[in-house]
């Protein structure tokens, strides 16, 4: 069964730097997202992309985050200068059209 | 304020102790409400979409209902291996179609 892929599956990194999350979405599907999840709370939505371009986007989505879709198969979210607070699973979804959103597995990023 | 309330925030069941998960939402109208299972450092499994009210989907022991302002999913004669949080998300109409997340019910059947 097609399934969406993350890596890497944890990343710890310094206050500051730069961190690309990698994911390979499910190859039909044309909508890409990405969600985020801080410890014990809920899944928050972050961005969404469809042809080539962001469609949605939600307040925590600032200047320090982009998205990118490098090739027929990646799908990345790209954090320029983490913080503290950006601590969390962060999950792609893709879905072949407007409704039923499949995730994967999750990075979790830890910023020290 | 919540658009999506899910209870109990936790349940804890016998093996082969049937109960209900519940999940209310506020929303003005509903487009879509979708259940998900989410194992512990994990990514949610996809589990049903309800569209409109009186429609049931089944899969397995898990049988999800929705009605006008809430939803429910119903767990017939659990095993240890459903243990999982349980999520809710729910889109309303009018153009976004990102749906918005309850923040779960975490299950624990013991055997």
């Amino acid at each position: 069964e097609p399934e969406v892929t993350q890596t890497p599956s944890h990343q710890v990194t310094q206050m500051g730097q730069e961190v690309i999350l990698r994911c390979v979405p499910i190859s039909n599907h044309l909508y890409f997202y990405w969600y985020r999840q801080i410890l014990g709370q809920k899944v928050e939505f972050l961005v969404s992309f469809y042809n080539n371009e962001i469609s949605e986007k939600s307040e925590i989505f600032d200047d320090q985050f982009s998205v990118e879709r490098p090739d027929g198969s990646n799908f990345t979210l790209k954090i320029r200068s983490t913080k503290l607070e950006d601590s969390a699973m962060y999950f792609c979804a893709s879905s072949e059209a407007l409704e039923t959103q499949y995730f994967g597995p999750g990075t979790r990023l830890l910023v020290l | 304020e919540d658009q999506v309330t899910q209870s109990p925030e936790a349940l804890r069941l016998q093996e082969g102790e049937s109960s209900s998960l519940n999940c209310s939402y506020t929303v003005s109208g509903l487009r879509g409400l979708f259940w998900y299972r989410q194992d512990p450092g994990k990514g949610p499994e996809f589990l049903f979409t309800l569209y409109s009210a009186g429609e049931e989907k089944e899969k397995e022991r898990l049988k999800a209902t929705l009605t006008k302002k809430e939803s429910f999913l119903h767990i017939t004669a659990p095993k240890p291996e459903d243990s999982a949080t349980y999520l809710c998300a729910v889109t309303v109409p009018g153009g976004s179609y990102i749906p918005t997340f309850g923040r779960g019910t975490s299950l624990i059947v013991h055997p």
